[in-house]
């Protein structure tokens, strides 16, 4: 199975930063990635897809870049309800795979 | 507006059976795969299985290989998942989600809580 290993696992940032979250490969994936926002006790919730396409809805400070095996999510201006943890995943190939996540907390 | 709602989790012993629901509405659901992954306690996402609309394509995690069973119900606009041989490490909230035209999945139900434990 491909492995997705995240970067940090967790740090505190404050309202107004630009934030940026990584997510390696373990092999090329392509741009079969995807990065959801989850809060506690909620679903998670799609931000984004294919590396870069912002799903609908989701705010414009948030983007995403990369293919093959490295990958970036980033807040260009960090919002309160923005503090949650953040997952990618990889849906080239079965079995899916998921980042371990990444927490992001208040300063 | 598109909804799913799991349901049928609970608590079951070792070894015991589980089948999980989830009713969808708000889409032509006969014109999605879809997919379960579930979370433990205090943990990351672990994808589970994907059934495509027609459920001609089925795959699963090695994790549950040979004792879950995906499937659908079209006419019911219903996913489900037969959980059986249940361990204590498939404690997880299960959700079930849609896979959209081009991303994994594009919307999550609530999630239902498995809790195996003697």
């Amino acid at each position: 199975a491909i492995r997705m290993t995240q970067s940090p696992s967790s740090f505190s940032a404050s309202t107004g930063d630009r934030v940026t979250i990584t997510c390696r490969a373990s092999q090329g994936i392509s741009s079969y990635l995807a990065w959801y926002q989850q809060k506690p006790g909620k679903a998670p919730k799609l931000l984004i897809y294919a590396a870069s396409t912002l799903q609908s809805g989701v705010p414009s400070r948030f983007s995403g870049s990369g293919s093959g095996t490295d990958f970036t999510l980033t807040i260009s201006c960090l919002q309160s309800e923005d503090f949650a943890t953040y997952y990618c995943q990889q849906y080239y190939s079965y079995s899916w795979t998921f980042g371990q996540g990444t927490k992001v907390e208040i300063k | 507006e598109v909804q799913l709602v799991e349901s049928g989790g609970g608590l079951v012993k070792p070894g015991g059976s589980l089948r999980l629901s989830c009713a969808a509405s708000g889409f032509t659901f006969s014109s999605y795969s879809m997919n379960w992954v579930r979370q433990a306690p205090g943990k990351g996402l672990e994808w589970v299985s994907s059934i495509s609309s027609s459920s001609s394509y089925i795959y699963y995690a090695d994790s549950v290989k040979g004792r879950f069973t995906i499937s659908r119900d079209n006419a019911k606009n219903s996913l489900y998942l037969q959980m059986n041989s249940l361990r204590a490490e498939d404690t997880a909230v299960y959700y079930c989600a849609r896979e959209g035209a081009k991303s994994p999945s594009d919307y999550w139900g609530q999630g239902t809580l498995v809790t195996v434990s003697s």
